[in-house]
């Protein structure tokens, strides 16, 4: 029972560089989501999606862009990595917009 | 716009004690709510939840009731453990004014620690 796998679990970078973070499910599920968990932030919607093919914007989509080329997988890009991208990165998904949904471990990403 | 308000702590209690942690929420339609609890390290689980007024989600010994007259869904557990530790996170998820695939709606989270 895998559920949702964030790949990678740690990664540190330096300005300027880029990088592409994967979530995988195998649930089946339609809708996916990317958050970035900050101190006394809570956790905010970067980006998401409600099936293959399709993606949209959520609350902090600056610096990012993202893909859901199989239904299986939405990756989360950072073209031109900036220190205020420092975060811990969640994937998320759901069979539909009602239901709970099901959170990876996390990324946490460094930006120097 | 919606928005979730929760204590944020820490919030400390001894072993056994009983818990609350409030949450209030604004939504612009009918929301479905919800906690979710993250321990160190790992993501957030499904704790509960309640799709209307007035039901009462339940698991582990924690429970929220969904009160539509005064927009809070309170979590309380009657005697804390010490694995009981962890952030807990209020969330609505609004799919009449189209925040159910905008994803959750979360609360800032509120870290508990409970003392053996």
């Amino acid at each position: 029972n895998a559920g949702v796998t964030q790949t990678p679990k740690f990664r540190v970078l330096k300005t300027g560089q880029s990088m592409t973070l994967l979530c995988a499910q195998d649930m089946n599920h339609e809708y996916m989501y990317w958050y970035r968990q900050d101190p006394g932030m809570g956790l905010r919607l970067i980006h998401y999606s409600v099936g293959e093919g399709t993606t949209a914007k959520g609350e902090v989509p600056d610096g990012y862009n993202v893909s859901r080329l199989k239904k299986q997988n939405f990756l989360l890009g950072l073209e031109s990595a900036a220190p205020s991208q420092t975060s811990v990165y969640f994937c998320a998904s759901s069979y539909r917009d009602t239901q709970p949904q099901h959170f990876g471990d996390g990324t946490r990403l460094s930006i120097l | 716009g919606n928005s979730v308000t929760q204590m944020e702590g820490p919030v400390t209690l001894s072993e056994e004690a009983f818990l609350t942690i409030n949450c209030t929420y604004t939504a612009t339609g009918y929301p479905s709510l919800f906690w979710y609890v993250q321990y160190p390290g790992e993501g957030l689980q499904l704790l509960l939840k309640a799709t209307k007024a007035d039901d009462k989600g339940s698991n582990k010994g924690f429970e929220a009731t969904y009160r539509k007259e005064t927009t809070s869904f309170h979590l309380e557990k009657g005697s804390v453990q010490v694995s009981d530790s962890a952030v807990y996170f209020c969330a609505l998820s609004d799919m009449y004014s189209g925040g159910g695939a905008d994803g959750l709606t979360f609360g800032k989270g509120t870290h508990l620690i409970i003392q053996p």
